[in-house]
C-alpha cells in the first residue's frame, strides 16, 4: 500500500495550459504539503493544510491553488503554465503540523513545460 | 531566520569507506534538525531527526548524526558504505514556530565498487 500517492508522475504541457496534480494519504495524518523541488535538487514548501485549512502559503504566483476536498487529499491546481514552472513537485503528510513529526513524501510529479 | 548549508554538492567514497555528509544550519532559537534521504525517482524518507535530549543521534540504515551547537553542525555519518546507499541527501532545519522546513540544497552520495 503507498502511504502518499500523486499522480501524475509525469506531467508534459505547453505554455499556458492550466494543468492539476492530485496527491491522497492513507495514513490518517492531519496535515499534508506541496513541495517543490528545482533542477538543482533545492526543495521548498509552497502550501500547507492541517484539516483542510491553509496553514502555511509561501510566496507563490496566485496561478497556483491547493485545495482539499477531505484532509486525505491536497490537490494541486496550477493556470496559466510557465516555463520556470517546470520542477518536481513532492506532496507530504505528517501527523499533526509540527515538524517534530516524521514528514510522508510522495515520489513526486515531474512536471515539464515546454 | 533559518538556514541550511550543506558543503559539497557531491561526496564519492568507496564502498566500506567512511560515510561523512557536511551539514551547517542558522538558527536564532534552538534547532530541531533532520537528515532525510532521496533515493532515484523516490520521495524524501526521514533518517534521522534531533529534538532535544543526546546529542548524537542514530537513524536507520545504520547512519548517525551528531548535533555540535559550538560548531552549528549536524553532520551526517556512516562507519561503512555500501552501494545501496547512493542517494541524495538532504539536512533540514525547522523554522521557529512558523512549521516550515528548511531544507539545504542536498549532497550527492556515489558509492564506488
Amino acid at each position: 500500500d503507498t502511504a502518499v500517492s500523486q499522480t501524475p508522475k509525469y506531467l508534459v504541457t505547453q505554455m499556458g495550459n492550466d494543468k492539476s496534480i492530485k496527491c491522497e494519504q492513507n495514513l490518517g495524518h492531519d496535515t499534508m504539503y506541496w513541495y517543490k523541488q528545482d533542477s538543482k535538487k533545492f526543495l521548498k514548501i509552497m502550501f500547507s493544510y492541517n484539516n483542510k485549512e491553509l496553514i502555511i502559503n509561501e510566496t507563490v504566483p496566485n496561478r497556483f491553488s491547493p485545495k482539499s476536498p477531505d484532509k486525505a487529499h491536497l490537490n494541486l491546481h496550477i493556470n496559466s503554465l510557465e516555463l520556470g514552472d517546470s520542477a518536481v513537485y513532492f506532496c507530504a503528510s505528517s501527523q499533526g503540523g509540527s515538524y517534530y513529526e516524521k514528514l510522508f513524501f510522495g515520489s513526486g510529479t515531474q512536471l515539464s513545460v515546454l | 531566520a533559518q538556514s541550511v548549508t550543506q558543503l559539497g554538492s557531491h561526496v564519492s567514497v568507496s564502498e566500506g569507506a567512511l560515510v561523512l555528509l557536511r551539514c551547517n544550519y542558522s538558527s536564532s532559537v534552538p534547532p530541531y534538525l533532520f537528515w532525510y534521504v532521496q533515493y532515484p525517482n523516490q520521495g524524501l524518507q526521514l533518517l534521522l531527526k534531533y529534538t532535544t535530549g543526546a546529542t548524537l543521534v542514530k537513524g536507520i540504515n545504520g547512519f548517525e548524526a551528531e548535533f555540535k551547537k559550538s560548531e552549528t553542525s549536524f553532520h551526517l555519518t556512516k562507519p561503512s558504505a555500501h552501494m545501496s546507499d547512493a542517494a541524495e541527501y538532504f539536512c533540514a532545519v525547522m523554522a521557529d514556530s512558523s512549521y516550515k522546513l528548511i531544507f539545504g540544497s542536498g549532497t550527492r552520495l556515489l558509492v564506488r565498487p
